[in-house]
């Protein structure tokens, strides 16, 4: 059975702290894993990763993937109140003809000023 | 550019109506989903679709239909409501394999 296991489940950071959330997978047919940050309503994508090793950056965010290990990770540096949010991982599966996508727990993230 | 519409925001069923979610999207995507959501359970995927006329099973089906006559509707169908089915529902949808989901905005969906 595919999973995608997210962790920590929450954290409550202050404000200028860094933060590493954490994303393992096993699935059958892996093609990439995806980042999305959830505030009050529909998720927004935040990093799509398909080669091990190579960190994708946005700003204060980074993320790279480790497919040997199987695990992705999230870092946010210089925190801010508005980071608040849940972290969604995804992983996209599929061998050919079809595809999909499956979603962690998400971790929820509170950054206190 | 709308991007992905869901309509409605809000419902409120009795158990056993029946409704259908709406979802419709204006990029062309080839691939269209359904997820609902609930509290420590993230997001769990209902069913999906890589193409008109071809639908499939994700992890939670139990109780919806789908189909995908057209690119750009992709409605969920509740056939017998039931509190269980009380959560947040997301359309999203893709451009192709490789690429990133859209999300809609949600369907708040309360039975009682």
């Amino acid at each position: 059975e595919d999973k995608v296991v997210q962790s920590p489940l929450s954290l409550v950071v202050h404000e200028g702290d860094t933060v590493t959330l954490n994303c393992s997978y096993e699935v059958t047919n892996f093609r990439s894993l995806l980042w999305y940050k959830q505030e009050k309503k529909a998720p927004t994508f935040l990093f799509m990763l398909t080669s091990s090793g190579i960190e994708k950056k946005s700003g204060r965010l980074s993320s790279i993937l480790d497919k040997k290990e199987l695990f992705s990770i999230l870092n946010i540096t210089a925190t801010q109140t508005g980071d608040s949010a849940i972290y969604l991982c995804a992983v996209e599966k599929g061998a050919s003809g079809t595809y999909k996508y499956i979603f962690g727990t998400g971790t929820r993230l509170k950054v206190l000023a | 550019n709308a991007g992905v519409t869901q309509t409605p925001k809000f419902q409120v069923l009795k158990t056993g109506q029946s409704m259908t979610l709406q979802c419709a999207q204006d990029m062309n995507h080839e691939y269209m989903s359904w997820y609902r959501q609930d509290p420590g359970m993230g997001l769990r995927l209902i069913h999906y679709s890589v193409g008109a006329g071809i639908t499939d099973q994700g992890e939670v089906p139990n109780g919806y239909n789908v189909s995908r006559s057209t690119t750009e509707d992709f409605p969920l169908r509740l056939l017998s409501a039931a509190p269980s089915q009380t959560s947040v529902y997301f359309c999203a949808s893709s451009r192709t394999r490789g690429s990133p989901l859209h999300f809609g905005n949600g369907t708040r969906l309360t039975v009682t």
